[in-house]
């Protein structure tokens, strides 16, 4: 079993649409955790980080459940320019792990 | 500017002739670390290091060197490159381990092809 399991998509989605992304962990001793974006062929960015209490910026607005082990981001009225990749990061000491990611195309 | 910076940016080269990778910083950060990436594997830790002087291996090692001797720079060496060392090679850097709100900046990439 992978460490951070993302569903790999793709999701297209109609521009305004709002559009969640689920991501699974299996170490319990992870300490934080992030959503990472990716255009094609491009390095990741910081989208942001993932707080216990959830946090949002924005139209992005991510979730972090501890007990079940899981991190969501959801994306509210979809943009073209929301189009990439979108990395699942969770950090355990030291170590960063990235699931394969999920791809969304917004279209018009 | 705050960047990562990698060189080359592609590369085509064969089986068994030594490469190097530089990726060089400057924001001062302690940890810098290479990854890379392959369809449906997402990315993958190849080294890191906490700070001059300092690495360890992260999950794919093997057929990889690293070192730091500057804190700015963290070159990658493939001693003899393989086929399957083909892929998009990140090199990323951040203040601390990643911890917290710490961002990871990332390097442009490199793409590697071993014939």
């Amino acid at each position: 079993r992978k460490e951070v399991e993302q569903d790999p998509g793709p999701f297209n989605v109609p521009e305004g649409a709002t559009v969640a992304f689920n991501c699974t962990y299996s170490n319990s001793a992870s300490q934080s955790f992030f959503w990472y974006r990716q255009d094609c062929r491009k390095e990741p960015k910081l989208l942001m980080s993932v707080y216990s209490s959830g946090n949002e910026d924005g139209r992005f607005t991510a979730q972090l459940n501890r007990a079940s082990q899981y991190i969501s981001l959801l994306i509210r009225d979809s943009k073209l320019s929301d189009s990439a990749t979108y990395l699942c990061v969770v950090n355990i000491v030291d170590d960063m792990r990235f699931g394969a990611g999920t791809r969304l195309t917004v279209k018009p | 500017e705050a960047q990562v910076t990698q060189n080359p940016r592609y590369l085509i080269t064969v089986t068994g002739k030594k490469l190097t990778v530089t990726c060089s910083q400057n924001m001062n950060h302690e940890y810098m670390s290479w990854y890379r990436q392959d369809p449906g594997l997402g990315l993958r830790q190849i080294y890191y290091s906490m700070n001059v002087e300092v690495t360890d291996k992260g999950d794919v090692p093997e057929g990889y060197k690293v070192s730091r001797k500057e804190k700015r720079n963290f070159p990658l060496i493939l001693e003899s490159p393989s086929p399957n060392q083909t892929s998009l090679y990140f090199c990323a850097s951040s203040s601390s381990s990643g911890r917290d709100t710490d961002t990871q900046y990332f390097g442009p990439g490199t793409r590697l092809t071993v014939l």
